[in-house]
């Protein structure tokens, strides 16, 4: 099956740090999604990609879909504290039977230092 | 605009009792819908999906089933829990299959 590396696992930066985090993968993928995860909570949809090489910002988040279209990064510009949280990665693609499937990265947990 | 609410938010069972966690969307007709398993609150793994009322595609075989009794309803269940069961279960809707997933607050289940 289709899988992603997500990389790095875990950071800490210090306050108004700059954080880039990325996925890979070994197929190509329709689309690339990123969420953020609270505690206790379930994932929050942060920014879809739809073409490769498309460029997206939310805010302070930048996120791209590679040329490749195996590969997306997010940059997340000077972090504060609420930042805080498991970023996934989701690359959705073809199945062999025709379906489309959203396949997770295993995330990265950003902790900010005040 | 579109809410998904899922409970209970908490549940604890002894293994070997039945389970019912509820899923409903709200403001949008003929969804996706999906169950989830997030264990230790790192990757999530598809259990089912959902394209129709009636219509349950497993992508795992497991102690678990699902049903979708009416349009924006989706119901995971179990007759029988074991203690693998444990986790951290999380309901998605989506407008299309090919369009992003939007999640539950989920339901954390322990068994004891």
């Amino acid at each position: 099956g289709q899988q992603l590396n997500q990389s790095p696992q875990s950071m800490f930066i210090q306050e108004g740090e700059d954080v880039s985090m990325n996925c890979t993968s070994s197929s190509i993928f329709n689309t690339w999604l990123w969420y953020k995860q609270d505690p206790g909570e379930g994932p929050v949809l942060l920014i879809a990609l739809y073409k490769a090489g498309e460029l997206t910002s939310n805010g302070r988040l930048t996120a791209q879909f590679g040329i490749t279209r195996k590969d997306s990064f997010l940059n997340i510009s000077a972090s504060i504290p609420s930042d805080v949280g498991i970023y996934f990665c989701a690359g959705q693609g073809l199945t062999g039977a025709g379906s489309y499937q959203l396949t997770f990265g295993k995330g990265t947990k950003l902790s900010v230092i005040p | 605009s579109q809410t998904i609410h899922q409970w209970p938010a908490t549940l604890v069972q002894p293994v070997g009792s039945p389970l019912s966690l509820e899923c409903t969307v709200e403001g949008t007709s003929n969804p996706n819908l999906y169950w989830y398993r997030q264990a230790a609150g790192r990757g999530l793994q598809l259990l089912f999906y959902s394209v129709g009322i009636g219509q349950i595609s497993s992508e795992v075989p497991q102690n678990l089933s699902a049903s979708r009794p009416q349009d924006r309803q989706f119901i995971l269940s179990s007759k029988k829990l074991l203690l693998s069961d444990s986790g951290f279960y999380l309901c998605a809707w989506s407008v299309r299959q090919d369009q992003p997933q939007h999640f539950g607050d989920g339901t954390r289940l322990s068994i004891l």
